[in-house]
This record gives C-alpha cells, sequence and structure tokens, in this order.
C-alpha cells in the first residue's frame, strides 16, 4: 500500500535551515508528480512546492519562493524539502503528498502524517 | 490568483442530518479543476472528490460534489458520526499551482 513517511522537523531558530524527508513507498515513486503542503496550528493548508516526477518541473508558492527548495531521489524513493532563512510564520506541520496528475490536472491522492516545524528563539 | 471562499464557515448538525457546503471561487473556473478533502483532528486531509464531482477509490455514497462556473457544492446527505471534520476545497491551475479554501467544520450539534 502506498506509504508517506516524513521525518526531520523540530525546533529551528529564526533564520536557521533544516531539510525535511519524506520516504514513499507502496508505488513507482518516479512516475509521480510530490507536492509540500503545510498548515500552521489552527490554521488552514498551503500548498508550498510541487515537483515532477523526473524532477525537471518544480514550482513554488510565493511564500517561500527563494528560501525553500524542493528536490527528490527517485533511487532512493525519497522527497525532501531544505529550507533556508526560516521565520516564525514557517511554522506548521508539513504533509508530503502524491500528485495523481492525468490530462493536465492534478490531485493530492495521498497525504502522509505530516511533521512539525517550529521556528522559535 | 484564484480565490476560493468556503461558507459557512462551521456548519453546525446532527447525525442523520444533510450538510450542505458551498466553495466560490474568484473567477469561473473549470470543475475539472476542483477537489475536496477532508481532515479530522490530528489527521492528514483525504481526497474526497476530485473533477467536483468524482469520488476518490474508497469514499462512500453519501459524498457528492456538484457544480460550475464559480459556485461548487460538497454534500453530505446523511451524516456519519465519522464525517465530523474540517472540509477543504481546492483549484488546481496557474500559479499558485494549487489554491485551498479556507475551510468548513462540520461540527456536532
Amino acid at each position: 500500500q502506498v506509504q508517506l513517511v516524513e521525518s526531520g522537523g523540530g525546533l529551528v531558530k529564526p533564520g536557521g535551515s533544516l531539510r525535511l524527508s519524506c520516504a514513499a513507498s507502496g508505488f513507482t515513486f518516479n512516475d509521480y508528480y510530490m507536492s509540500w503542503i503545510r498548515q500552521a496550528p489552527g490554521k488552514g493548508l498551503e500548498w508550498i512546492s510541487y515537483i515532477s516526477g523526473s524532477g525537471d518541473t518544480i514550482y513554488y508558492a510565493d511564500s517561500v519562493k527563494g528560501r525553500f527548495t524542493i528536490s527528490r531521489d527517485n533511487a532512493k524513493n525519497s522527497l525532501y524539502l531544505q529550507m533556508i532563512s526560516l521565520r516564525a510564520d514557517d511554522t506548521a506541520v508539513y504533509y508530503c503528498a502524491r500528485d495523481l496528475c492525468s490530462n493536465g490536472v492534478c490531485y493530492h491522492d495521498f497525504w502522509g502524517q505530516g511533521i512539525l516545524l517550529t521556528v522559535s528563539s | 490568483e484564484i480565490v476560493l471562499t468556503q461558507s459557512p464557515g462551521t456548519l453546525s448538525l446532527s447525525p442523520g442530518e444533510r450538510a450542505t457546503l458551498s466553495c466560490r471561487a474568484s473567477q469561473s473556473v473549470s470543475s475539472r479543476f476542483l477537489a475536496w478533502y477532508q481532515q479530522k483532528p490530528g489527521q492528514a486531509p483525504r481526497l474526497l472528490i476530485y473533477g467536483a464531482s468524482s469520488r476518490a477509490t474508497g469514499i462512500p455514497d453519501r459524498f457528492s460534489g456538484s457544480g460550475s462556473g464559480t459556485d461548487f457544492t460538497l454534500t453530505i446527505s446523511r451524516l456519519e458520526p465519522e464525517d465530523f471534520a474540517v472540509y477543504y476545497c481546492q483549484h488546481y491551475g496557474s500559479l499558485p499551482r494549487y489554491s485551498f479554501g479556507q475551510g468548513t467544520k462540520v461540527e456536532i450539534k
């Protein structure tokens, strides 16, 4: 069965950096786009980035552009989110999600359980 | 940028009742690009509906989606205890690639 397991979260000081990982299993990883979505405490969902199966197509939300970098290692079935210049408003649960794309439209059909990032001094 | 506005913010209903959730887009969108997700406390969201009206795998038929243009609706025909959750609509399109509504909480009355 499809499994997505995030890791790498924790407490970071403002201005710091961190890399999140998402280990995928149960499907052919390089066949799928993958996304990162976050949810600040008590708030709604915010999509922040996605990457194509080959890694050659990448998009970011404006809120993280220039600070976050999405990448993947298809040999390791892993998705990553490198984050720098972290701010308090980056505090959130971060989810990785598999994107089911067909005929020019995509949806997040499977989600990881999420990992908490707290940015605080 | 497409902005999605969901209403109401909170819906207080009893098990067995019908729930009607609204999602309004700031401009007309293709129904192909509209999805709904359910999120229970402490859990990741789950895809319910895609293409505005197609149920995702394993989703019970008491969940249905409809709409076109700027107005979309998620209907739960008869609320089960496990349906009390927060529901988000989402649009896939031009940057930002995905945008979410702010959510509607369906709570037990």
